[in-house]
């Protein structure tokens, strides 16, 4: 069975500086997904991110890095130029890709609070 | 493109009683999921449906849990009997093999928090 863990509880970090929140998985298979969700206070989980383990090229959105480290099975996100608006509940999940859709397997999450 | 929504966002009942809840996927997604969440804790997969056939139940918590997806759109999370430990955040995701996040990335909707007294 695959398992995501996230190791940080929570993280603090100074508006405008960059935080790293880290991630490994365990997993038997070669296909498969990684993504970062984010989950603000009393909303809905939000899509920050998408991996393809096939490929070996870290995906960015805007502000949003990751530093996926598929021998280590260990994905990273990395928040540069860190918002109030970026404090959330932050949910690194496993998704498995061949053979058709399943479940993700999410860690416990990483509460990160921004500092103004 | 309205996003995933569920109904209702609250519900309150008393142990012993049946809830159902639904979720409407976004319009051009096939696949659909039912995920729990309790306090502190990443969501938990429950159950799978490509379209109107469901082909992952082994998850659901007890067979208490039922979900049906009649015709391939919207879906219900039916919960009998329910207890006091079933009182968490039920979520609905949707996905599509061609969808613009990519293959199979999956879009939640608010969820259903339920509370069982």
């Amino acid at each position: 069975a695959q398992t995501v863990t996230q190791s940080q509880p929570e993280m603090s970090v100074q508006e405008a500086e960059t935080v790293t929140l880290s991630c490994t998985y365990d997993t038997s298979e070669s296909d498969y997904y990684l993504f970062w969700y984010k989950q603000p206070p009393s909303r809905q989980m939000i899509l920050v991110i998408r991996q393809e383990a096939y490929k070996q090229q870290n995906a960015t959105e805007n502000r949003f890095s990751v530093n996926f480290q598929k021998a280590a099975k260990s994905f990273s996100l990395k928040i540069s130029d860190s918002q109030l608006g970026d404090a959330a509940m932050y949910f690194c999940a496993y998704g498995y890709s061949g053979g058709g859709a399943d479940g993700l397997t999410f860690g416990k999450g990483t509460h990160l609070i921004i500092q103004p | 493109d309205t996003g995933v929504s569920q109904n209702p966002r609250h519900k309150i009942t008393k142990r012993g009683q049946n809830v159902t809840f639904r979720c409407d996927p976004i319009s051009e997604h096939n696949r659909l999921y039912w995920y729990r969440q309790t306090l502190g804790q990443g969501p938990e997969f429950l159950t799978y449906f490509q379209n109107e056939a469901q082909l992952e139940k082994s998850r659901l918590l007890s067979d208490r849990f039922s979900a049906e997806r009649p015709k391939g759109s919207f879906s219900t999370l039916e919960i009998q009997r329910t207890e006091q430990g079933d009182s968490a955040m039920y979520l609905c995701a949707s996905s599509s093999l061609l969808g613009t996040g990519g293959a199979d990335t999956q879009y939640f909707g608010p969820g259903t928090r339920l509370t069982v007294l």
